[in-house]
């Protein structure tokens, strides 16, 4: 069965500009889990979406958005980009959602945002 | 709230020995806990879980046993390789219904093993 994949895998965007990245989940997950990872942050929630709805979202601005589609890919769009949003951007799947204690999210290699 | 507070890094090991990483957390409800595990230039690779109290996951050689007095879960593997020189994460999950797809991250751990 094929993992989570995500594109583009490298992105380099300029300050202002808005970027729109792609998730698809190992199939039959419907959960979709988003990830920013920073050396200085760590690994930060951004949102959580399950039968396309968001369930869930951490504390970042209304510049990160989110949406999930029908057959469970995800894409997240930020928008007016900032040198501080440079980071790896992590998606996870799960087969429901992370509620239940068996329940474990698959993550993608991520896609690495540079903001110029 | 949720947080998991892992060992200061980074870990210089040489081959073939021991390995531990302490991994605490603090939780309101019942967390399932993980170790994730981050290789250079790549995603977070499921090492091991353990959803509840007493349960040990083990996964190519790595241990870990969910200690609910402790509040802990370290990370340990026998002998080491050069090969397991990563990033480790330790994570937490509510699993009483309110985490909604969000796992609960430590700073992660650094490890370089040398020959």
């Amino acid at each position: 069965k094929a993992g989570v994949t995500q594109t583009p895998r490298y992105l380099i965007k300029t300050r202002g500009q808005q970027v729109t990245l792609s998730c698809s989940p190992i199939s039959g997950h419907r959960s979709v889990s988003w990830y920013q990872q920073t050396p200085g942050q760590g690994l930060q929630f951004l949102f959580e979406y399950f039968s396309e709805t968001q369930r869930n979202k951490g504390n970042f601005p209304g510049r990160f958005s989110g949406r999930q589609f029908s057959n469970s890919r995800s894409e997240m769009n930020v928008s007016t980009l900032e040198l501080g949003d440079s980071a790896l951007y992590l998606c996870a799947s799960s087969p429901s959602p992370l509620d239940r204690s068996t329940d474990t999210q698959y993550f993608g290699p991520g896609t690495r945002l540079t903001v110029l | 709230g949720n947080s998991v507070t892992q060992m200061e890094g980074p870990v210089t090991l040489s081959e073939e020995a021991f390995l531990t990483i302490n991994c605490t957390y603090t939780a309101t409800g019942y967390p399932s806990l993980f170790w994730y595990v981050q290789y250079p230039g790549e995603g977070l690779q499921l090492l091991l879980k353990a959803t509840k109290a007493d349960d040990k996951g083990s996964n190519k050689g790595f241990e870990a046993t969910y200690r609910k007095e402790t509040t802990s879960f370290h990370l340990e593997k026998g002998s080491v390789q050069v090969s397991d020189s990563a990033v480790y994460f330790c994570a937490l999950v509510d699993a009483g219904g309110t985490s909604y797809g969000k796992l609960t991250f430590g700073q992660g751990t650094i490890l370089t093993v040398h020959p």
